[in-house]
């Protein structure tokens, strides 16, 4: 089984619509992180959050929401999409603690589309 | 504030042709280093890293040399093959006082295709 899983792996969407892509993790790991990747921009970090107590914004958070359910969890929300936020939505986590030197490791995308 | 430069793609290249992908840096603190690869379809799965001057990291026969006066991180293959088709990210993520800020900076991406 994977380590890092997102759900849905694809949408397609209405402007207007909320919308809600899931994380999870079996890695045991304390951070998790939003990116999305849109062609020739690699991809741009949304929101992180070093525990559950603990979110902050990245560089693109404008239109977007995040909760941590739990430590394993952690949910990205469109509240009223548009289509700009059309791209591929990464997860990630990490664990500071560990020899990995903070190493993320990816979920294996959402690719959403907001018509 | 961070950031990272690749060069620019798409990279074609023939069956065990020799690969260099360039890739520059700038950074707050001691970063470090990463190559991502994201075959077809996929997430990004770490292809290597290196975490001081001078270290190489090496996985699947690529590598890649944490130059620092140069703020630099090629990746490098001797012989590719078409399995190596994928597009290839650069990554920093930097520390300060022995605490990670948690944000990885990528760069844009090189798309490389291998022909038989």
């Amino acid at each position: 089984d994977a380590d890092v899983t997102q759900t849905p792996r694809n949408r397609i969407t209405k402007t207007g619509k909320r919308i809600m892509l899931e994380c999870s993790q079996t890695k045991g790991h304390d951070r998790m992180y939003w990116y999305r990747q849109d062609p020739g921009l690699g991809l741009r970090l949304i929101y992180y959050s070093f525990d559950v107590k603990d979110i902050n914004k990245g560089e693109i958070s404008d239109g977007y929401s995040v909760s941590r359910q739990a430590q394993a969890k952690f949910s990205l929300s469109l509240e009223s999409a548009i289509p700009n936020q059309t791209a591929l939505y990464f997860c990630a986590t990490s664990d500071l603690g560990r020899e990995d030197t903070d190493t993320q490791y990816f979920g294996p995308g959402t690719r959403l589309t907001v018509l | 504030g961070n950031s990272v430069t690749q060069m620019e793609g798409p990279v074609t290249l023939s069956e065990e042709a020799f690969l260099t992908i360039n890739c520059t840096y700038t950074a707050t603190g001691y970063p470090s280093l990463f190559w991502y690869v994201q075959y077809p379809g996929e997430g990004l799965q770490l292809l290597l890293k290196a975490t001081k001057a001078d270290d190489k990291g090496s996985n699947k026969g690529f590598e890649a040399t944490y130059r620092k006066e140069t703020t630099s991180f090629h990746l490098e293959k001797g012989s590719v093959q078409v399995s190596d088709s994928a597009v290839y990210f650069c990554a920093l993520i930097s520390f300060a006082g022995g605490t990670s800020y948690g944000k990885l900076t990528f760069g844009q991406g090189t798309i490389l295709t291998v022909h038989p």
